[in-house]
Parts: C-alpha cells; structure tokens; sequence
C-alpha cells in the first residue's frame, strides 16, 4: 500500500517569513495530492490540491509542486501570518477508491 | 463546498457500553464513505470504508466486530464501537467525497472518551 512520509515534524517560522514543508510517497500509482490545514479540534480543511499531471499550482500565498519522478511534493506558505499556526498534513490518493493516505503531520508555529 | 455532517462531537461513556457514530452527507449522494481515527498529535489513519448497500472495507489492525459500520443509504454511514475500552478514547473522523479521485470532505469529528 501507499506510504507517506512528512518533514519536518514541527516548523517555527517569524512572522512574514515562508514555510515549507516535504513529502515523499511510495506508489507511483498515486496521483492525487491535497494538502490539509488542521486547527486543534477540528476538522482537516483542503487548502490546496495538486494531480499528477500538473507540477505545480499556486493560491495568493500557498503554493504546491510536485515531481512525479522523485515522488515527492512539498506545501510552500510565503508571507506567514499568526492564524497560518495550525499542524499541516500532507495525503495521497491512488484514485483507484478515493482513499486518502496521511502523512504524519508538520506543527508550524508562527511567532510574531 | 460540500457539507459532512458528524454527530455527536463528543461523548463519554463507560467501559463495556456501545457508541454509535453518525456520518451525513447534507448535500450530495455519497456511495462510499471513510473512517479514520486520530490519536492526539498523530495523523489521521484509516479505519475502513464504508459501502453504501454492502459489507465495508477494514483497513489491516481494524477489528471488524468492534468497529460497526452500516451505510444503509446514500447520506448516512454509521461507526457503532462496540463493548469500549479507555484504549477506544480517539477522535474519530469521517469523510465522503463527491467523486472518485476528489476532494475529502470531513465530518466535524466526533471526540470519543471510554472511561
């Protein structure tokens, strides 16, 4: 089965500086890739999605690239803001039934 | 956006007593369904999917006679804990997707705790 791994585990970042954060994936079938935004407590929000057959997609300040032949994508935040603080999870879908892989989270802080 | 729906969004009860879970899609028609559970500050792990109108998929570890799950109708998926223990207390998510290879839309969560 599909395998994703996340780094960095947490993030600390001032504010107005950018955050990345990496994922790597394990099947190549996999070609759907969100990113989702949690705040303690609630639920994962979609913040920005990437398929397979594009490399990259940007949305004012949350961008996503992806290379298809590393196997990895990684979520960019440029100008951070205080609410940007949340534990961020990256997924992959193989699209044969919609099922979502997590990885394993990235707590960004942003201090002011 | 599409709206999913969890009830309740927490709950206490006692070891040994059952909890049924709720999953409504408000919007759209939903014929498979997902079940993830979510220890503090770790990641979202799949449980089982659920198939409208026949047996759901349980991910390898998931016990399928502790973990109840009934997707009577194309809005509604039900996660019944059965016989709960304190090692049940998780938050428990759920999610539906319009369409194949989509975006997940997510349940509020429903914060389990087995005293």
């Amino acid at each position: 089965g599909e395998n994703v791994e996340q780094h960095p585990s947490t993030l600390s970042v001032q504010e107005g500086d950018s955050a990345v954060i990496k994922c790597t994936y394990s099947d190549s079938a996999s070609n759907y890739f969100p990113w989702y935004k949690q705040e303690l407590g609630k639920r994962p929000q979609l913040i920005i999605d990437i398929r397979s057959n594009v490399g990259e997609k940007k949305d004012q300040r949350i961008a996503v690239t992806l290379n298809k032949t590393a196997k990895h994508f990684s979520l960019h935040i440029t100008e951070t803001q205080p609410e940007d603080s949340a534990v961020y999870f990256c997924a992959a879908d193989t699209g044969t039934a919609s099922k979502l892989t997590f990885g394993t989270g990235t707590r960004l802080q942003v201090t002011l | 956006g599409a709206v999913v729906s969890q009830h309740p969004s927490w709950v206490i009860c006692k070891s040994g007593t059952s909890v049924k879970i709720e999953c409504r899609s408000l919007d759209f028609q939903a014929t498979t369904m997902f079940w993830y559970r979510q220890f503090p500050k770790q990641s979202l792990m799949l449980m089982a999917t659920s198939n409208e109108g026949s047996k759901a998929t349980y991910e390898q570890g998931v016990e399928k006679d502790k973990f109840l799950i009934n997707h009577a109708s194309l809005t509604l998926s039900t996660l019944t804990v059965t016989s709960a223990h304190p090692e049940d207390s998780s938050f428990y998510i759920c999610s539906a997707n319009r369409g194949w290879n989509t975006e997940a839309f997510f349940g509020q969560g429903t914060r389990l705790t087995v005293v």
